[in-house]
């Protein structure tokens, strides 16, 4: 999915260890959105931003943070990993006038 | 706040049958619907879009969906499935800033 690059790909914590997922995309979008998916539950919103400096929550963002210094980057913070946050995590951006998402092929964590 | 429902879990189709997944919004506005579809290990790929205008969308690889607003749904069809088809699709209505609410997905498998 050239445009939005994620990573790490695949990444495995211990419990209490902190990590960030990092995305970056080379599209000059203002909007960009952090999802995690879970089996049988769909995507859910984390964190999203309108540009840089400007963040905020989605519909589940407890133990995540974010930051938006730059247009292109929207890393994702996790502190004090938790097994709740095993996760598939996708990062994306707006693409367009009426909404569509383009994503990112993802970041699998898990927390052991 | 708006919702996406997908009642169907998983469907089993003939290749070569036509295929129906659906989808069911509740949104106060006029919904801005979407059809995602999930290959294993992979990120979204956006299938069809439907903002305004003509109530029948076409889409990539042969699909399409029609929007009935007295229904509140978004039904995706295919008339005839190709054993590529295999994935998990998502029905997803956009909100404020364009932040998509998704619903959990239909997985489609398809029998030779």
């Amino acid at each position: 999915n050239a445009g939005v690059t994620q990573t790490p790909k695949f990444r495995i914590l211990k419990i209490g260890q902190s990590m960030t997922l990092q995305c970056t995309q080379d599209m000059n979008h203002n909007y960009m959105y952090w999802y995690r998916q879970d089996p049988g539950m769909g995507l859910k919103l984390i964190y999203y931003s309108v540009g840089a400096g400007i963040t905020d929550k989605g519909e589940v963002p407890n133990g995540y943070n974010v930051s938006r210094s730059t247009t292109e980057d929207f890393p994702l913070r996790l502190e004090l990993a938790a097994p709740s946050q095993t996760s598939v995590y996708f990062c994306a951006i707006k693409t367009g006038p009426t909404g569509e998402l383009f994503f990112g092929e993802g970041s699998r964590l898990t927390v052991l | 706040a708006q919702s996406v429902t997908q009642p169907d879990i998983h469907i089993t189709v003939s290749e070569g049958a036509s295929l129906e997944l659906r989808c069911n919004y509740s949104y106060g506005a006029t919904p801005y619907l979407f059809w995602y579809v999930q290959s294993p290990g992979q990120g979204l790929q956006l299938l069809l879009k439907y903002f305004s205008g003509d109530t029948l969308v076409q889409g990539i690889k042969g699909f399409e969906a029609e929007f009935k607003r007295s229904q509140s749904s978004f039904n995706l069809r295919k008339p005839s499935v190709h054993w590529s088809d295999a994935a998990e699709y998502f029905c997803a209505v956009a909100g404020t800033a364009s932040k998509l609410t998704f619903g959990t997905g239909t997985r489609l498998q398809v029998t030779l």
